[in-house]
């Protein structure tokens, strides 16, 4: 079974101070990706995937299939970044695709 | 872009009764939805896969009979939590796929007296 692991459940770090979240997969197929985000009061929606290998608020991921891992990276923190981040896995099968979640990063930028 | 909508955002109930929460694509049509519960300050799981025109897959743990899906139309589906307990007590989020990216919807912040 496919697994989603984020070791840090909380990640404090000041303004202009690089952040990385940890993401680790276990999963024997072709994974796909995704970091999700949730600002305060608001709904979860889509930061990046891998396929895209796009940088969105300054924020990228890269796939590392020989340590499974996807962690998120930003080389300068905003304030604005303060929000809780989930790591995702999408699995294709008969019914469709699903994600399962890590149990999400809470990262706090400080000013 | 897609929206995913969910009513009622808040629902207050008593131990026994049951709870219906929809889910709807706003502006996409969705032959698949999914329900998530979450706890406070824990990670989304996956309850169930909705399918518009059959039965819905339950995930290994959730009762059937507890949680009842019905998905109506292709942009409609439905969750009633019957005879709803404290436990029931969460958040439930659903989302609907469109051009391969999950949409979610606000969440429904259950609590049964």
């Amino acid at each position: 079974a496919q697994r989603v692991t984020q070791p840090e459940k909380l990640l404090s770090v000041f303004k202009g101070a690089p952040v990385e979240l940890k993401c680790n997969y276990s999963y024997s197929g072709s994974p796909e990706l995704f970091w999700y985000v949730q600002y305060s009061r608001q709904r979860l929606q889509l930061l990046l995937r891998h396929i895209s290998r796009e940088s969105i608020k300054g924020f990228t991921a890269d796939l590392n299939k020989g340590e499974t891992s996807f962690h998120l990276k930003k080389p300068f923190a905003q304030e604005e970044d303060s929000a809780m981040y989930y790591c995702a896995l999408s699995v294709r099968e008969t019914s469709g695709s699903r994600l399962t979640f890590g149990e999400g990063t809470q990262l706090t930028v400080n000013p | 872009g897609a929206v995913v909508s969910q009513h009622p955002s808040w629902v207050i109930c008593k131990s026994g009764t049951s709870v219906k929460i929809e889910c709807r694509s706003l502006d996409f049509q969705a032959t698949t939805m999914f329900w998530y519960r979450q706890f406070p300050k824990q990670s989304l799981m996956l309850m169930a896969t909705s399918n518009e025109g059959s039965k819905a897959t339950y995930e290994q743990g959730v009762e059937k009979d507890k949680f009842l899906i019905n998905h109506a139309s292709l942009t409609l589906s439905t969750l009633t939590v019957t005879s709803a307990h404290p436990e029931d007590s969460s958040f439930y989020i659903c989302s609907a796929p469109w051009w391969n990216t999950q949409y979610f919807g606000p969440g429904t912040r259950l609590t049964v007296l």
